[in-house]
């Protein structure tokens, strides 16, 4: 079964550290990946997507993840946080067909110190 | 061009009570997806419609649940003789075929 886990439930990070969300699938064929941020009493935003090609993919508010087939993982990252990414962050892959019928991870919870 | 519009935001209902939830899609958008988030948990799907027809239900619970998106007008997500349990936030999304997924900002449904 089509499966996503986010090892991390909680990560504090100092404001101009680097960031690495870790993210996990299990999928039989070549996923669809997907990061979404959600701050507080909010909706979900995009912040990037992978369906084939390039393994480096950028994304907006300067987030960028990588494939890794070998590894099933698609972390995020980003070289220096603003304390505005404070956040809770879920992956997820497409579950076939579109691109609105997901299977998410349970979220990293973002907590930026100044 | 407005987004994914849910109401109301916030809903509070009495058990055995009926929850009605709506979703405008973004303008041009003709599929629906219904996602339900419990506390600390990730979001589920529920279900996928497009116009007048259910795409796929496989995440709805078998009693009380049920989706509609009528040819006109907004979807409903439809939750009769609600139960503590059901107390969560629900979320839309729309999308043109093929295409990103948009969400709304949900409705956090209380029953008390």
């Amino acid at each position: 079964a089509q499966s996503v886990t986010q090892p991390d439930i909680h990560i504090t990070v100092s404001e101009g550290a680097s960031l690495e969300l870790r993210c996990n699938y299990s999928y039989g064929a070549t996923p669809y990946l997907f990061w979404y941020v959600q701050s507080p009493g909010q909706g979900l935003q995009l912040l990037l997507k992978y369906f084939s090609g390039d393994t480096l993919v950028q994304g907006i508010k300067g987030f960028e993840a990588e494939f890794k087939r070998s590894q099933s993982s698609f972390n995020l990252r980003k070289p220096s946080v603003h304390w505005s990414d404070a956040a809770e962050y879920f992956c997820a892959v497409g579950a076939g067909g579109s691109q609105g019928n997901l299977i998410f991870g349970k979220g990293t919870k973002l907590s930026v110190k100044p | 061009n407005a987004g994914v519009m849910q109401n109301p935001r916030h809903l509070v209902r009495r058990r055995g009570q009926e929850a009605r939830l709506r979703c405008s899609p973004m303008k041009g958008h003709s599929h629906v997806y219904w996602y339900r988030q419990l506390p600390e948990e990730g979001l589920k799907f529920m279900v996928y419609l497009q116009k007048e027809n259910i795409i796929d239900e496989s995440g709805m619970p078998k009693e009380r649940f049920s989706a509609e998106f009528p040819k006109e007008g907004p979807s409903i997500l439809r939750i009769q003789q609600v139960v503590r349990g059901d107390s969560a936030a629900y979320f839309c999304a729309s999308s043109a075929m093929d295409a990103e997924a948009f969400f709304g900002q949900g409705t956090r449904l209380t029953v008390v």
